[in-house]
């Protein structure tokens, strides 16, 4: 079982539409949680960051961190055409030095 | 400009040439990381330094070496290129330990590597 795991997708969806993003993990020692964005073309940016368990909103995303369930969630309210792009799941803490990254789920979100 | 800048942003060369990515950045952060994004598998570190002096490898070192020159410079080596190499590169910095604090990365905008 990889640490991480995440639906590449891809995703499809209309504008408006309620998106979720999700991602397992299985190291128990991870407090650090963290949503990138990736447009084409370009390097990841930082969209969430959450630490430990919890809910974390800023504007139109949500993150939650379930860490009895090593589940974490992004959701996108009233999505745009401008959130087409692929979003990494990471993570780190504990004994782990490095960010572990998922492998990624590319949305396209429909005018 | 951009914080964290990579040269080149694309390359094509063929087996056995030797090759060599940059990175520099002005953002002040003593740690530095190179990246490999291939579609279906993400991004896997390669190596990574948390100071002039420091350089340890990552997941995915073999066939790579790094030199970091100076606090802002980080390159990227490929001794003898090989088609499996071909791939999208991301330099990387932090001000802080991944684990610590933020732990925020802050890319490049990525070099293009085709191997053929």
């Amino acid at each position: 079982q990889k640490e991480v795991e995440q639906d590449p997708g891809p995703l499809s969806v209309p504008e408006g539409a309620i998106v979720s993003l999700n991602c397992t993990y299985s190291n128990s020692a991870f407090q650090y949680f963290m949503w990138y964005r990736q447009y084409s073309r370009k390097g990841p940016e930082l969209l969430m960051y959450t630490y430990s368990s919890g809910n974390k909103e800023d504007g139109r995303f949500t993150a939650q961190v379930d860490k009895s369930s090593k589940y974490i969630s992004l959701f996108i309210r009233d999505s745009q055409p401008s959130d087409s792009a692929t979003y990494l799941c990471a993570m780190g803490g504990g004994s782990q030095g490095n960010l572990i990254f998922g492998k990624g789920t590319k949305l396209s979100v429909k005018p | 400009d951009a914080d964290v800048t990579q040269t080149p942003r694309n390359r094509i060369t063929k087996t056995g040439k030797r090759i060599m990515l940059e990175c520099s950045q002005t953002k002040g952060h003593d740690r530095m990381y190179w990246y490999r994004q291939d579609p279906g598998l993400g991004l896997r570190l390669i190596y990574y330094s948390f100071d002039v002096k420091d350089i340890n490898k990552g997941e995915i070192s073999d066939g790579y070496s790094v030199s970091r020159q100076a606090q802002a410079k980080f390159s990227l080596s490929l001794e003898s290129a090989i088609p499996n190499q071909t791939a999208l590169y991301f330099c990387a910095t932090s001000d802080l330990g991944q684990g610590a604090s933020t732990g925020e990365l802050f890319f490049g905008e990525g070099s293009r590597l085709t191997v053929l």
